[in-house]
């Protein structure tokens, strides 16, 4: 079956913009999560959806924000762009479930944003 | 609050040598850990989890509550296993904490 996908896979934005990605999760998963990668920090969770409600958010500013739609697709938006906001966005899906389930989470190629 | 430390980010050791990966949490629930790996240009894929005690490519992770440890490990390390590492502990609602990572890079 296909795995998780994310679109677009490259983009540069200008400081100040905004930016909206996609995800595509595996068929029959209902937890999405996004997490952000970058050399300094490593990965990073951002937030994490489950049947269209935000269940679980991170440690990021309110410029970070996300949506589930009730096919499980995923956007997440990340205005007035700053240069700190580039990184490797990465999206991940899994059955979802319980609150700690255990469920194999895989991951998409994730969408390369650069801001300059 | 939970936390994961990898205290290794680059480990070099030759074809055919064992390989030790450590990981250590910090977690006041019951842990649910994984590993995962990211070889070049692909995406971070599960190698292992903890509640299926099983061996992946040789690899194997044993969860040690009373050290707080979930080390992976790997009796004879192969090229193919070069790619970056990373612990990973879940929390609620399918969040993961990962550690920094350990680049692994297997001599020939």
């Amino acid at each position: 079956k296909a795995g998780v996908t994310q679109t677009p896979r490259y983009l540069i934005k200008t400081r100040g913009q905004q930016v909206t990605l996609s995800c595509s999760p595996i068929s029959g998963h209902r937890s999405v999560s996004w997490y952000q990668q970058t050399p300094g920090q490593g990965l990073q969770f951002l937030f994490e959806y489950f049947s269209e409600t935000q269940r679980n958010k991170g440690n990021f500013p309110g410029r970070f924000s996300g949506r589930q739609f009730s096919n499980s697709r995923s956007e997440m938006n990340v205005s007035t762009l700053e240069l700190g906001d580039s990184a490797l966005y990465l999206c991940a899906s899994s059955l979802g479930g319980g609150l700690v389930s255990g469920n194999t989470i895989y991951f998409g190629e994730g969408s390369w944003l650069t801001v300059v | 609050a939970q936390r994961v430390t990898q205290p290794e980010k680059l480990l070099s050791v030759f074809k055919g040598a064992p390989v030790e990966l450590k990981c250590n949490y910090s977690y006041s629930g019951s842990p649910e850990l994984f590993w995962y790996v990211q070889y070049s240009r692909q995406r971070l894929q599960l190698l292992l989890r903890h509640i299926s005690r099983e061996s992946i490519k040789g690899f194997t992770a044993d969860l040690n509550k009373g050290e707080t440890s979930f080390h992976l490990k790997k009796p004879f390390a192969q090229e193919e296993d070069s790619a970056m590492y990373y612990c990973a502990l879940e929390t609620s609602g399918s969040r993961l904490t990962f550690g920094e990572g350990t680049q692994l890079t297997v001599n020939p």
